[in-house]
């Protein structure tokens, strides 16, 4: 157990909608990254928050965004849902510094769009 | 820019026998290395990493990984698996210098160990 949790586990929804997924960082880690993972494209970072301020992007389209809130849980949105969407949504936490080395990961969201 | 390359994506052994997983990668900056294990239905866990000293880094589970700068690899090895090694694995690399600290992953080797 990584000590970083996130919610649902599975979530099963049509094209055009949006979902929101969570998470929470182990415990005084105030980092959160987000990592796609699919058949083709792979593992893939999406976007990093530090301590409530977006600190780094990826590959994130714009039809998806994150948060981080004041008790450093973080929230991935994805709207307008695509086919193609449909993945394993992982998150990361890291360490109190900005720039820490490791990042212990979540168990993931799978997202199934039909 | 950075890539990894995992040069084998299924690497088939027998249990009890010796394994390596290969990783080379690319990037105009130092960088930061690990190998992560994901077994199935479950997220990532952390095998090892290098962040700087001897090159020759041991890990969880009995693995170890070689960090060769000259040839951009950083190859993961265990001298006996057992059936419960099956899992994929993932290397990754994040930047040293620009404090960027987004893994950049390769496209993971899935080790199956026969009995």
């Amino acid at each position: 157990d990584s000590g970083v949790t996130q919610t649902p586990k599975h979530l099963i929804t049509a094209t055009g909608q949006r979902v929101t997924l969570r998470c929470s960082p182990r415990s005084g880690d105030l980092s959160v990254y987000w990592y796609q993972q699919s058949l083709d494209q792979g593992l893939q970072f999406l976007i990093q928050y530090y301590n409530g301020e977006e600190r780094a992007k990826g590959n994130i389209l714009e039809r998806f965004s994150a948060q981080q809130f004041p008790d450093l849980h973080s929230e991935l949105n994805l709207s307008s849902l695509e086919l193609g969407d449909s993945a394993l949504y992982f998150c990361a936490s890291s360490g109190t510094g900005y720039a820490t080395d490791t990042q212990y990961f979540g168990p993931g969201t799978r997202l199934t769009v039909l | 820019a950075q890539s990894v390359t995992q040069l084998d994506s299924q690497v088939p052994v027998f249990e009890e026998a010796p394994v390596e997983l290969r990783c080379n990668y690319s990037s105009s900056v130092s960088v930061y290395l690990f190998w992560y294990v994901q077994y199935p239905n479950q997220g990532l866990q952390l095998l090892l990493k290098y962040l700087s000293g001897s090159t020759l880094v041991k890990g969880i589970n009995g693995f170890e990984a070689e960090f060769n700068k000259s040839q951009t690899s950083f190859h993961l090895r265990k001298p006996s698996v057992h059936i419960s090694d099956t899992a994929e694995y993932f290397c990754a690399v994040s930047d040293m210098d620009t404090g960027r600290r987004a893994l950049t992953f390769g496209s993971g080797t899935r080790l199956q160990v026969q009995p």
